[in-house]
C-alpha cells in the first residue's frame, strides 16, 4: 500500500513569506502528526490531528497551524516565516494516532532566506 | 513532562563490530518505547518496539529490552553491517492529555565502515 507523501519534497522562502506543506496518509489511518527537524533542537512535536480535530499541539508559536480534511489530509502552514523556521518538517500518519503504528514520511525540506 | 536521553554521537565501527546505542528515559506511566531509524535524505522508519516492562524488541538483527527498573531501552546488534549507517533514534509514547505524542532523543550517527 502507498505510504505517507509529503508535498513539496523541497520548499526555498524568503523571511516573511507564508508557507503551506501537505501530508496524505496511509488509506485508512485516520491520525495525522506533524514534527520538526532541526540540528539543533532535534525532533519537536508540533500537533497532532485525528479525525480533522487538533488533539494535541506542542510548544510552538501561533505562526504555526495545521488542519485536518475529511479525507483525513493535512496540511500545515506557516506564516510570517523567520529564518529559523528553516527545518525538515515530518508528517507521520497513525491508525488511531495510539503511538503502536506511526509511519513517517520523507519530509519536506524548508529553506528560510 | 516526559524526556529521552540518548547516547552522544557519532558512533563509528568496523563492519561486523558489536553495536550498543544507550536510552534511558523519564516518564509519567507506563510509555511504549520505541527505536526510529533514518537514513540520509529520507524520513524515519519503525525499527522495533516494546509497549510494556520486559518486553524484547527486535528487527533485522537489532534488539532492544524495556527495562523498567532502570527506565532503559538500549539497542544492540551482535554484527553491524555498512549498510546499518544512519541516524538512530530512541522514542516514547505516553498516551495521555498532552503527552499524546512521540518524544524523541536527539538522534544517534552511527558509521559502519567496511
Amino acid at each position: 500500500k502507498a505510504g505517507v507523501t509529503q508535498t513539496p519534497r523541497y520548499l526555498i522562502k524568503t523571511r516573511g513569506q507564508q508557507v503551506t506543506l501537505s501530508c496524505s496518509p496511509i488509506s485508512g489511518h485516520r491520525s495525522v502528526s506533524w514534527y520538526q527537524q532541526t540540528p539543533g533542537q532535534g525532533l519537536q512535536f508540533l500537533f497532532e490531528y485525528f479525525s480533522e480535530t487538533q488533539r494535541n499541539k506542542g510548544n510552538f508559536p501561533g505562526r504555526f497551524s495545521g488542519r485536518q480534511f475529511s479525507n483525513s489530509r493535512s496540511e500545515m502552514n506557516v506564516s510570517t516565516l523567520e529564518l529559523g523556521d528553516s527545518a525538515l518538517y515530518l508528517c507521520a500518519s497513525s491508525l488511531t494516532g495510539d503511538g503502536y503504528g506511526y509511519t513517517f514520511g520523507s519530509g519536506t525540506r524548508l529553506t528560510v532566506v | 513532562g516526559n524526556s529521552v536521553t540518548q547516547m552522544e554521537g557519532p558512533v563509528t565501527l568496523s563492519e561486523e563490530a558489536f553495536l550498543t546505542i544507550n536510552c534511558t528515559y523519564t516518564a509519567t506511566g507506563y510509555p511504549s518505547l520505541f527505536w526510529y531509524v533514518q537514513y540520509p535524505g529520507e524520513g524515519l522508519q519503525l525499527l522495533l518496539k516494546a509497549t510494556k516492562a520486559d518486553d524484547k524488541g527486535s528487527n533485522k538483527g537489532f534488539e532492544a529490552t524495556y527495562r523498567k527498573e532502570t527506565t532503559s531501552f538500549h539497542l544492540e546488534k551482535g554484527s553491524v553491517q555498512v549498510s546499518d549507517s544512519a541516524v538512530y533514534f530512541c522514542a516514547l509514547y505516553s498516551g495521555s492529555g498532552s503527552a499524546r505524542q512521540l518524544t524523541f532523543g536527539s538522534g544517534t550517527q552511527l558509521t559502519v565502515l567496511p
